[in-house]
């Protein structure tokens, strides 16, 4: 069982390029998020999905997109990068919520725009 | 107002010190509640799950909800340097988690 499997680990953007960070979870979990993780400010969510074909913004969604085509994968656009996107991203799937649902979450993007 | 405010420390504890991780909700709607634990580069693990108010423990770990304060806390006991690592209260919204910003420790052996 891979759990949730990002990619890339570390990318390096110039301001204005845009890139997708991919996500894939292998356990059949409906819920799928990202969130961003910067210093001080804990993990802010981005965007999730509550199933396929089901996305909804989260805190700070501005500059990013996603969509959801199958259980499995979850993709972050990001449009066109800026310096502000610099930061860590995290993908997390959970089987639903509510008692015992636990988010698993996978092991980050590290994401530098120069 | 944030959600979920948590002190960011950090927190130097000596091993085999008792630690208070503490975390102030804004929601009296919230019902469940979790600690993760995430060791540096990695990603968030979930370490304990609350349903409501009350006392969980497991093994060397309590979590502990005052929901009539909105009020969560995490308790370890006998701490090693293992336990060396950012803390993160959450709790669940509607279809979402919410986190507070992480406290670090430090256990110094």
């Amino acid at each position: 069982n891979a759990g949730v499997t990002q990619t890339p680990k570390f990318q390096v953007l110039k301001t204005g390029q845009s890139m997708t960070l991919q996500c894939a979870q292998d356990m059949n979990h409906e819920y799928m998020s990202w969130y961003r993780q910067d210093p001080g400010m804990g993990l802010r969510l981005i965007h999730y999905s509550v199933g396929a074909g089901i996305t909804d913004q989260g805190e700070v969604p501005n500059g990013y997109n996603v969509s959801r085509s199958t259980t499995e994968d979850f993709p972050l656009r990001l449009l066109s990068a800026a310096p502000s996107q610099t930061s860590v991203y995290f993908c997390a799937s959970s089987y639903g919520t509510g008692e015992n649902t636990e988010a698993f979450f996978g092991q980050g993007t590290r994401l530098t725009v120069v | 107002q944030k959600e979920v405010e948590q002190d960011p420390g950090p927190l130097s504890v000596p091993e085999g010190a008792i630690v208070s991780l503490n975390c102030t909700y804004s929601n009296s709607a919230f019902q469940y509640f979790m600690w993760y634990r995430q060791y540096s580069r990695k990603g968030p693990e979930l370490l304990m799950y609350t349903y409501s108010s009350g006392n969980k423990e497991d093994g060397r770990f309590t979590a502990q909800v005052d929901k009539s304060s909105k009020y969560i806390s995490l308790f370890i006991r006998d701490s090693q340097p293992s336990d060396s690592a950012t803390y993160l209260c959450a709790v669940e919204g509607t279809y979402k988690y919410i986190f507070g910003t992480g406290t670090r420790l430090k256990v110094l052996a």
